[in-house]
């Protein structure tokens, strides 16, 4: 079954602590894109990557930080420097050459306690 | 940077009647505009979509008009249903060979179907 998963669904975290959610897609697609949502602001652009080994800053990436070394692969760390992590993060993909139509996973609510 | 601008924020109609959200856009390059749905505790999914070669596209109810010249595209939901009751997004992206792809966000209509 075809898709993008995202993990956890929920994790909580103390102040101070980095923490990785997890993106993992076998649609075969080139670009992997991470959003952040918060009611009222849309989904805003933290990370996304084109193809392997690459990756370039979205709109909010102070904080975040992310890896590519596989295709199928996107994961993203919210370190301690990020000033308000508690949100809504959602992963996509996208064949990037082509329509441009993102396909979402089912999201990672964090919270910081 | 590119910016794109959506309204209203919250849109309450009663079932059968229509619904219009509107959003403008900041970059002149952007050729791709679609239309994303997310119901509640769900991904968002992408329910129309129009290139800047077209200026209306219709799929059954939704459809969807592009004005280049001003830069805003709006989405019109004719026989609303409480089905319909979700947070819609819009989005513009310069997508293509060469290009990032990458979508930039309206910052969402809640729209309420009342039966």
């Amino acid at each position: 079954d075809g898709g993008i998963t995202q993990s956890p669904k929920y994790l909580f975290r103390k102040e101070g602590q980095n923490v990785t959610l997890s993106c993992e897609q076998n649609l075969n697609h080139d670009a992997m894109y991470w959003y952040r949502q918060d009611p009222g602001q849309g989904l805003r652009l933290i990370y996304y990557s084109q193809i392997v080994n690459d990756f370039q800053k979205g709109d909010i990436a102070e904080g975040y930080s992310v890896s590519r070394e596989k295709k199928e692969s996107f994961p993203l760390t919210v370190t301690s420097a990020q000033k308000n992590p508690t949100a809504f993060y959602l992963c996509a993909s996208s064949i990037w050459e082509n329509t441009g139509e993102l396909f979402f996973g089912e999201g990672s609510r964090l919270t910081v306690l | 940077g590119e910016n794109v601008e959506q309204h209203p924020s919250t849109l309450s109609v009663q079932e059968g009647d229509s619904a219009v959200i509107k959003c403008t856009y900041s970059d002149s390059a952007s050729n791709y505009f679609p239309w994303y749905k997310q119901e509640l505790g769900k991904r968002p999914q992408l329910i129309i979509d129009i290139r800047s070669n077209v200026g209306e596209k219709k799929d059954q109810r939704i459809a969807v008009t592009l004005n280049k010249t001003a830069k805003h595209f709006s989405l019109h939901i004719t026989e609303t249903q409480p089905e319909d009751s979700a947070v819609y997004f819009c989005a513009a992206s310069n997508s293509g060979p060469g290009n990032t792809g990458k979508l930039i966000f309206g910052q969402g209509t809640t729209l309420q179907v009342k039966p």
